[in-house]
């Protein structure tokens, strides 16, 4: 079964750092491209960065660039997101989700919840 | 504000059928065959209902559908169910520097 869970969420205050962190399962890990999309509270999807199966491609949304950076560890099934010079409007729910040819997410992880708040 | 449109909200009986359009542009929706929707229940994560436009994953009910014309693109949810209101958000490629759009999101209501 595959599964993607995340982990690192918490508090934090403005202008602080946190790492995420996405655990995979089930599946050959450092075949498949994953991203990650955040969901601000009562709002909808945004996608964050892309990463593939290599690392050699990166994207990033205009939002987070120089701020956010993806990263992986194929030997570990792990995915990572380090996000310094957090702002509030950063706050939401950060998802992985497995890629698919570029074009969907097949898989979700239950996601976990960044607070960036003073 | 979101990159492709859609209606903030839909409601219809059960059993009946109603469709969620999602409108991008050339650029994204219009030009590429690669809209997927997903479906997402109040504090649970989304769900893949359609890939590639039309196509539905292993286990998704053939009660959706998904189809497209021109820069729009829409899902379809027949024999409507009490199962079925969530929100629902469609997603294209875009040949833009953010790889990816989401459409803002239609909630579903089931009178």
């Amino acid at each position: 079964e595959v599964q993607l869970v995340e982990s690192g969420g918490g508090l934090v205050q403005p202008g602080g750092s946190l790492r995420l962190s996405c655990a995979a399962s089930g599946f050959t890990f450092s075949s498949y491209s994953i991203n990650w999309v955040r969901q601000a509270p009562g709002k909808g999807l945004e996608w964050v960065s892309y990463i593939s199966s290599s690392s050699r491609t990166i994207y990033q949304a205009d939002s987070v660039k120089g701020r956010f950076t993806i990263s992986r560890d194929n030997g570990k099934n792990s995915l990572y997101l380090q996000m310094n010079s957090l702002r509030a409007e950063d706050t939401a729910v950060y998802y992985c989700a497995r890629d698919r040819g570029g074009s969907y997410y097949d898989y979700w992880g239950q996601g976990t919840l960044v607070t960036v708040s003073s | 504000q979101s990159a492709l449109t859609q209606p903030a909200s839909v409601s219809g009986s059960p059993g009946q059928s109603i469709t969620i359009s999602c409108t991008g542009t050339s650029s994204d929706v219009g030009g590429y065959n690669y809209v997927s929707w997903y479906q997402q229940h109040p504090g649970k994560a989304p769900k893949l209902m359609i890939y590639d436009v039309s196509n539905r994953p292993s286990g998704v009910s053939n009660r959706f559908s998904g189809s497209k014309s021109g820069n729009t693109a829409s899902l379809t949810i027949s024999g409507l169910q009490a199962e079925d209101e969530a929100d629902y958000y469609c997603s294209s490629y875009t040949s833009s520097s953010t790889l990816r759009v989401f459409g803002g999101g239609t909630k579903l209501t089931v009178l």
